[in-house]
């Protein structure tokens, strides 16, 4: 399997600008996460979905940042406008019942906004 | 409410030495435990797990045993290796709270030849 896919690895941007972080799961897998790490705040779970459907976004941090899993394959992640302090390190991860509910991670997309 | 308490770090050891990295939690029931370990530059690896009392999860030379009457899942090398340098994450899951994983904050562990 080809593990969690994210694009883009890199993202530089300017302050206002939009971003959008993509992610493609496990196949199979039912869970998705998306997390944030910074230095300051080490990794926080922003949002999470079960079958496609968001079941707690409680650690989103605000009205800039949204996200949508249209079917099981694909999610994204938009912040509209983006500020400084969003630069972080952005994580997608998926699991699944069958796979003993261990999160299998992606390796990130590095967000700078300047 | 359920949360994981871990090592500070931190932590520098010359190769071939002995690893403890200490983890506690707080959960209701029976969670299930995970270390995971972040490469540079890397999203994070499981590492191993265990997903019930006295349980010992192992791979690739750590250890970690489940328990429950200390609630801790420490992490054990008997000889570290320089490959070894990352950041190493306890974490604890519970299926009542639909699978979400709560994160300790991270060890970062160095390894010097």
């Amino acid at each position: 399997d080809a593990g969690v896919i994210q694009s883009p690895r890199h993202e530089v941007t300017e302050m206002g600008q939009e971003v959008t972080l993509r992610c493609k799961p496990i196949s199979g897998h039912d869970y998705l996460f998306w997390y944030r790490q910074t230095m300051m705040r080490g990794l926080e779970l922003l949002i999470y979905f079960n079958n496609n459907v968001p079941i707690d976004d409680s650690g989103m941090p605000e009205d800039r940042f949204s996200a949508k899993m249209p079917n099981a394959s694909f999610s994204t992640l938009k912040i509209q406008p983006s500020e400084p302090r969003d630069s972080a390190v952005y994580f997608c991860a998926s699991s699944s019942l069958a796979g003993g509910y261990e999160q299998y991670f992606g390796p990130g997309t590095r967000l700078t906004v300047t | 409410g359920n949360s994981v308490t871990q090592m500070e770090g931190p932590v520098t050891l010359s190769e071939e030495a002995f690893l403890t990295i200490n983890c506690t939690y707080t959960a209701t029931g029976y969670p299930s435990l995970f270390w995971y370990v972040q490469y540079p530059g890397e999203g994070l690896q499981l590492l191993l797990k265990a997903t019930k009392a006295d349980d010992k999860g192992s791979n690739k030379g750590f250890e970690a045993t489940y328990r429950k009457e200390t609630t801790s899942f420490h992490l054990e090398k008997g000889s570290v290796q320089v490959s070894d340098s990352a950041v190493y994450f306890c974490a604890l899951s519970r299926r009542e709270n639909g699978n979400q994983f709560y994160f300790g904050t991270g060890t970062s562990l160095t390894v010097i030849p």
